[in-house]
C-alpha cells in the first residue's frame, strides 16, 4: 500500500483553468503538508494542515486553496492557472516533526 | 527564506569513492534530515539527526551535526552509480505556532557516481 499518495501524477491544462490534485495518506499522520518543487528544484512549502486545521500558509496567491475534509486527507484546488504555476507539487505527512513521507509528486504543466 | 544552503551544488565521483556534501542553515532546529530525490521521482528521507546529536550512522550513509556552526555534513562511503540523485538537507525549527512542523529545504547537491 502507498503511505502517501497523490493524483493525478501529470496534469496538462490551459492557462485559466481550474485544476484539483488530490493527496491522501494511510500512516495515521496528524499533519500534512503541499510543497511546490520548481524548475531549479528547489522545494518550498505552501500549505501546512495540523488535524485539519491550517497552521503554514506561505506567501502563496490566493488562487492556491488547500481542503482538508479529515486528517487523511489534503487537497489542492488552483484556480485561474498560470504559466508560472507550472512545477512539481508533493504532498507529505509527518507525526511529531519527525517521520516525513512524501507522495512522489505531481507534475503540473500549463500551456 | 531559505534556510539550507548546500555545498557543493554538484558532484561527479567515480564508483567507490566517498561522496561527501555539506548543508548551512540559519535558525535554531530541533532536527535536521536528509533526502534523496532521483530524477523525475519523489522524495525518500535517507536519516535524520536531532539537535542534540553529533553524529548517526545508517549503513553506508554518516551525517554529523555541529549546531555551533549551524552546518551538518553527509558521507556516503563506497558509492555506487545507484547512488546517483540530487540530495537535500531539510531542517524542522524549534519553534512551534505557524512554524510547527515546518520542513526548510536546502539546494539540494546533485550527485553522479561514475561506473
Amino acid at each position: 500500500d502507498t503511505a502517501v499518495s497523490q493524483t493525478p501524477k501529470y496534469l496538462v491544462t490551459q492557462m485559466g483553468n481550474d485544476k484539483s490534485i488530490k493527496c491522501e495518506q494511510n500512516l495515521g499522520h496528524d499533519t500534512m503538508y503541499w510543497y511546490k518543487q520548481d524548475s531549479k528544484k528547489f522545494l518550498k512549502i505552501m500549505f501546512s494542515y495540523n488535524n485539519k486545521e491550517l497552521i503554514i500558509n506561505e506567501t502563496v496567491p490566493n488562487r492556491f486553496s488547500p481542503k482538508s475534509p479529515d486528517k487523511a486527507h489534503l487537497n489542492l484546488h488552483i484556480n485561474s492557472l498560470e504559466l508560472g504555476d507550472s512545477a512539481v507539487y508533493f504532498c507529505a505527512s509527518s507525526q511529531d516533526r519527525i517521520g516525513y513521507t512524501f507522495g512522489s509528486g505531481t507534475r503540473l504543466t500549463v500551456v | 527564506s531559505q534556510q539550507g544552503e548546500e555545498d557543493p551544488q554538484a558532484l561527479s565521483i567515480q564508483e567507490g569513492e566517498n561522496a561527501t556534501m555539506n548543508c548551512s542553515y540559519k535558525t535554531s532546529i530541533n532536527n535536521l534530515q536528509w533526502y534523496r530525490q532521483n530524477s523525475g521521482r519523489g522524495l525518500v528521507h535517507l536519516i535524520l539527526i536531532r539537535s542534540n546529536e553529533r553524529e548517526k550512522h545508517s549503513g553506508r550513509l554518516r551525517v554529523t551535526l555541529d549546531t555551533s556552526k549551524k552546518s551538518s555534513s553527509l558521507l556516503i562511503t563506497a558509492s555506487r552509480a545507484a547512488d546517483t540523485a540530487s540530495y537535500f538537507c531539510a531542517t524542522v525549527p524549534n519553534a512551534g505556532g505557524t512554524s510547527y512542523g515546518k520542513l526548510t529545504f536546502g539546494q539540494g547537491t546533485i550527485l553522479t557516481v561514475h561506473p
